[in-house]
């Protein structure tokens, strides 16, 4: 099936600092992508959506400020945590969709986040 | 999107079918049943989707009711490597770019 690879797979860093997560899909195109955050023993809860060449629609209550999402290219979105702090910490996963083929989404790894 | 109602946990033996319900009462004529899995500390993997006809992979068994209210994945001979937390969505369509909205899911745990 078709991959999609995040990168780091987990961060360590200094509150008050910016992170950066890649997202990308190694073998499709991907006009469209989503960001999802997810804390200890809960479920997936959606953040926005990206898309290619315009602007991220972000899900309420998620502050477009703080999350940035940019997408660049048609396999490549990254989302920016910025001014970092440790409430931030959660598992960030992103997943497209291969434009070319059927209906179900792919999923990347996931990137661990810890803020201190 | 419809709402889905799904238990909390389940147990399973290895080697014996797991069965894994859904409620999705409120579903309408064009909202399709998804099946997703995570696995502790990984990105969720796609298993298999269905509208209204009984679906099968090389990973699961879908099965869905007439009246379209409820569905069961059935994982046919359950190993330690299917322990996870299985999440049923309903959506509409299974072409285009929808998002997919989580709920709860169910933590399927299979022991030896």
């Amino acid at each position: 099936g078709a991959v999609v690879s995040q990168h780091p797979s987990w961060v360590i860093c200094k509150s008050g600092t910016s992170v950066k997560i890649e997202c990308r899909s190694l073998d499709f195109q991907a006009t469209t992508m989503f960001w999802y955050r997810q804390f200890p023993k809960q479920s997936l809860m959606l953040m926005a959506t990206s898309n290619e060449g315009s602007k991220a629609t972000y899900e309420q209550g998620v502050e477009k400020d703080k999350f940035l999402i940019n997408h660049a290219s048609l396999t490549l979105s990254t989302l920016t945590v910025t001014s970092a702090h440790p409430e931030d910490s959660s598992f960030y996963i992103c997943s497209a969709r291969d434009q070319g083929k059927g209906a179900e989404a792919f999923f990347g790894q996931g990137t661990r986040l810890t803020v201190v | 999107d419809a709402k889905t109602t799904q238990p909390p946990s389940m147990d399973c033996a290895e080697g014996r079918a797991a069965n894994l319900p859904c409620n999705h009462s409120t579903i309408s004529g064009n909202e399709y049943v998804y099946w997703y899995r995570q696995i502790h500390s990984q990105g969720p993997q796609y298993i298999i989707h269905g509208l209204k006809n009984n679906e099968t992979n090389e990973m699961a068994s879908l099965i869905i009711t007439e009246d379209r209210k409820s569905s069961t994945l059935i994982l046919p001979h359950a190993t330690l490597r299917d322990t996870a937390v299985y999440y049923c969505i309903v959506r509409v369509g299974d072409t285009g770019f929808q998002k997919l909205v989580f709920g709860t899911g169910t933590r399927l745990l299979v022991s030896p």
